[in-house]
């Protein structure tokens, strides 16, 4: 079974400042980790991806994430926070042994402060 | 390239009647699924088709079905409505449908079934 957890409900930032969302997941083989981004009233938006190799991954619009395999985490994380950032941000998790579908955690709304 | 598509946007139905939504995914994707998103439950599979089959369904009553067609637009139906199905409604394509491909979703259907 795969299981992706996102701790906080709220994150809350001011512009300028870095930001991190964080995430940790369960599966039984390797991993395949995404973020997806949801603004008000939209689908979801990918922002990055990890499926092997460095440890660092760069996505959209500045966002990156650091994949941690002993923690079981893969948190993401920006520099410098900019108020347009404001919305709602998934994790989802694909056993890379298992079922092609993916689970996502229940999302991490976060707020930038101008 | 045209992103997905999903149609109708929003709908108001009555409970005990059905309804059928619509999603064209991107041009060469042939992995289309379809999730349902409220804010209690956040996002949950529904299921995924690939090649016009069925290749995984989610936790679902039988009263939700779906179908995709050879040009892989995809259908999903629900059947006598009840409250608790209002939800968004999100399609998301993928170009081969394996599991370390990212998604890529619709802006939803909003249903509202009173």
């Amino acid at each position: 079974a795969q299981s992706v957890a996102q701790p906080e409900d709220q994150v809350n930032v001011a512009e300028g400042n870095p930001l991190t969302v964080k995430c940790t997941y369960s599966v039984s083989g390797n991993p395949y980790l995404f973020w997806y981004v949801q603004y008000p009233n939209r689908g979801l938006q990918f922002l990055l991806k990890y499926i092997t190799g460095d440890n660092l991954v760069k996505g959209s619009y500045g966002f990156e994430a650091e994949f941690n395999k002993s923690q079981t985490s893969f948190h993401l994380k920006k520099p410098s926070a900019l108020v347009s950032d404001s919305a709602l941000y998934f994790c989802a998790v694909r056993d890379s042994g298992g079922s092609y579908i993916p689970t996502f955690g229940r999302g991490t709304s976060l707020i930038v402060h101008p | 390239k045209a992103g997905v598509t999903q149609t109708p946007r929003y709908l108001i139905k009555t409970r005990g009647q059905q309804v059928t939504l619509s999603c064209s995914p991107i041009s060469g994707h042939r992995s289309v699924s379809w999730y349902q998103q409220t804010p209690g439950q956040g996002l949950q599979f529904l299921f995924e088709y690939f090649s016009e089959t069925q290749r995984n369904k989610g936790n679902f009553p039988g009263r939700f079905s779906g179908r995709q067609f050879s040009n892989s637009r995809s259908e999903m139906n629900v059947s006598t409505l009840e409250l608790g199905d209002s939800a968004l409604y999100l399609c998301a394509s993928s170009s081969a449908g394996e599991g370390y491909n990212e998604q890529f979703f619709g802006p939803g259907t909003r249903l509202t079934v009173l």
